[in-house]
């Protein structure tokens, strides 16, 4: 069974400091990782996804994440906030190939972004 | 295309009654997955569709829940009779092919059952 932990359910930054929003995955298998981003009232949107390419994913809106695969660790990162990136942040690991590509998420981490 | 289409956005009905909630993937993907999410739980897989055909519903907390793929435009997750604790955003997303591809979200259902 695959699972993922996020480590801090809240996250406070102020703006123009770096964001690090972190995530251990546990898999069986080689990983699909991703990073899903949920604005208040709205869906999930990616932010990006790792699929065992170059370990250092460069996303949307600035973010990145490094896979390392000695830490099980995929750690999302942001030079420096902003206050648009206010938002609740998802880890999901996928266990495909063989069970389509259904989404284990972990519990989240809500971002708070301050003056 | 449109995204992935949820209806209705918001819910609210009555212990006992029964809700359909509906999705329309977008057109060519075709896994569709149908997840819950509450403050308690997270974000939980419910059942998912290959093909309009379910191959996972483990997910599925009760039979008081089912869910159908009719054809590969639309789906509906059915709860009869609802009760209070089914009370969550229900989201519908679909993706393309396994593996690698990204799933993608529809904007979610939100029901209340009081």
């Amino acid at each position: 069974a695959q699972s993922v932990t996020q480590l801090g359910s809240h996250v406070s930054v102020s703006e123009g400091a770096l964001v690090l929003l972190r995530c251990n995955y546990s898999s069986s298998v080689p990983p699909y990782l991703f990073w899903y981003v949920q604005y208040p009232n709205q869906g999930l949107q990616l932010l990006l996804k790792y699929t065992s390419a170059a370990t250092l994913v460069k996303g949307i809106n600035g973010f990145e994440a490094e896979f390392k695969k000695s830490e099980t660790s995929f750690h999302l990162t942001k030079p420096s906030a902003h206050m648009s990136d206010a938002a609740e942040y998802f880890c999901a690991v996928s266990d495909s190939p063989g069970g389509g590509n259904k989404l284990t998420f972990g519990t989240g981490t809500q971002l708070k972004v301050e003056l | 295309d449109a995204g992935v289409i949820q209806s209705p956005r918001h819910e609210v009905t009555e212990m006992g009654q029964e809700v359909t909630l509906r999705c329309k993937p977008i057109s060519g993907h075709d896994y569709l997955f149908w997840y819950r999410q509450t403050m308690m739980r997270g974000l939980e897989l419910l059942i998912y569709f290959n093909n309009n055909v379910p191959i996972d519903d483990s997910g599925m907390p009760e039979d008081r829940f089912s869910a159908k793929m009719p054809n590969a435009s639309f789906s509906t997750l059915k709860i009869q009779p609802s009760e209070p604790r089914d009370s969550a955003v229900y989201f519908c997303a679909s993706s393309f092919r396994q593996g690698s591809t990204e799933a993608f979200f529809g904007q979610g259902t939100r029901l209340t059952v009081v």
